[in-house]
């Protein structure tokens, strides 16, 4: 079974680069899509982006701008990298795994807060 | 981006009873490959959202078959057919036939 598990920084200063990892067990970065998508607080889900196992990325054009995903097959994760936060970054992050139109597999998430 | 509107908003149900849940997008979610790229999610509070239904009606292994989806077009419904108290939650539609995915609102289920 595939387990995902986001870490990083709980709180990150206006401004500053926002920087999550998704650690992949039980399965490899091989095959499939690898996203990123975040829910603020007490609203709905927002998809960020993903990146395909070839190394092809997709973002978000509401955060293109501001986002990079990375993957690193040797070490079995994938990163995502928001830069120049504001407080509207405040939110709970999930890393996602998936195929085509099947987005069967999600990590527990990890609550970010921006602030001074 | 597609957009997705979900009703109702919330949406109180005895148990044992059925429910119902309507997402409609704006623009047609046929893709190219000809599927239908909608799926429904359950999340619980403090959980993550987790898959029912992708491809507006085939089940994930493991969901309740109580659990249905049907539609064609811009029109979809999850339907429950009779409500157990592990239910409740807030159910998202969400759409993957053209990028950016969108989700809808969300429609927060609770018992009477």
């Amino acid at each position: 079974q595939v387990l995902l598990q986001e870490s990083g920084p709980g709180l990150v200063k206006p401004s500053e680069t926002l920087s999550l990892t998704c650690t992949v067990s039980g399965g490899s970065l091989n095959t499939y899509y690898w996203s990123w998508i975040r829910q603020v607080p007490g609203k709905g889900l927002e998809w960020i982006g993903f990146i395909y196992y070839i190394g092809n990325t997709n973002y978000n054009p509401s955060l293109k701008s501001r986002v990079t995903i990375s993957m690193d097959k040797s070490r079995n994760q994938f990163s995502l990298n928001l830069y120049s936060v504001t407080d509207a970054d405040t939110a709970v992050y999930y890393c996602a795994r998936h195929r085509v139109g099947v987005w069967a597999t999600w990590g527990q998430g990890t609550r970010v807060i921006v602030s001074s | 981006d597609i957009a997705m509107t979900q009703t109702p908003l919330s949406l109180p149900v005895t148990l044992g009873q059925p429910a119902s849940i309507s997402c409609k997008s704006d623009q047609s979610l046929v893709h190219r490959d000809g599927n239908i790229y909608l799926s429904w999610l359950h999340q619980r509070p403090g959980q993550p959202p987790r898959l029912l239904i992708y491809k507006v009606s085939n089940r994930l292994s493991g969901v309740p078959d109580r659990f249905s989806g049907s539609g064609a077009g811009t029109d979809f419904t999850l339907r429950i057919s009779r409500v157990e108290a592990e239910d409740v939650g807030i159910y998202y539609c969400m759409q993957a036939t053209q990028f950016p995915v969108t989700f809808g609102g969300g429609t927060t289920v609770d018992i009477k």
